[in-house]
């Protein structure tokens, strides 16, 4: 146990649907993320939030928008994905933003099936 | 930008063999080097680090060491265990975006 918590653990939508992904973090951290995990990529940084405030966005699709409403909580609004979005989505959380020195505490992702 | 290369997998062992992963990175200066794990069914988590060159991180049995020269952080452990079986993820961070950049992960089996 990390001490952040994702849900739902597995997503099955068709490409019309819209869905959120949640993540929860209660080690009092000030920084969160969002990562992409694909088969034989790098793992992909999607989003930055430090202090509520996206720092962050790695040119990625608008069909892909995040919400920070506090620092313990992070979401990320999906609408008209494509098949090719399918993959395990990761949340993260660190004391704070922009320092080697931190440790990332990883969620257990949400396994995203887009048919 | 600053970038991971990592061994492909997936990286099939016998308990109790050594254990090599290889990890080469692209930076501008010197970055802090990192190995994660992903256990089946979690998140990552961190492994060990090191900070600069030369140095090693080790935890759990694992060690790697970094490598100005050739710019590695191979990961090794002298025995593996069934429980060691996880996908192997190298990072650095990048100073100039203040980002963690991971490899593409290497998953590893060992069997009994």
């Amino acid at each position: 146990e990390t001490g952040v918590t994702q849900t739902p653990r597995h997503l099955v939508m068709g490409m019309t649907n819209k869905k959120s992904l949640k993540c929860e973090q209660h080690l009092g951290h000030n920084a969160m993320y969002w990562y992409k995990q694909s088969a034989k990529k790098p793992l992909e940084l999607m989003f930055v939030y430090s202090l509520e405030e996206r720092v962050e966005n790695n040119s990625v699709p608008s069909r892909f928008s995040p919400e920070c409403p506090n620092s313990s909580h992070l979401f990320l609004h999906l609408h008209t994905l494509q098949p090719e979005d399918s993959a395990l989505y990761l949340c993260a959380s660190s004391q704070e933003r922009g320092n080697a020195n931190e440790k990332l505490f990883f969620g257990s992702g949400t396994q995203l099936s887009v048919l | 930008g600053d970038s991971v290369t990592q061994m492909e997998g997936p990286v099939t062992l016998s308990e109790e063999a050594f254990l090599t992963i290889n990890c080469t990175y692209t930076a501008t200066g010197y970055p802090s080097l990192f190995w994660y794990v992903q256990y089946p069914g979690e998140g990552l988590q961190l492994l060990l680090k090191a900070t600069k060159a030369d140095d090693k991180g080790s935890n759990k049995g694992f060690e790697a060491t970094y490598r100005k020269e050739t710019t590695s952080f191979h990961l090794e452990k002298g025995s593996v265990q069934v429980s060691d079986s996880a996908v192997y993820f190298c990072a650095l961070f990048d100073n100039y975006g203040q980002n963690f950049v991971f490899g593409p992960g290497t998953r590893l089996s060992v069997l009994p």
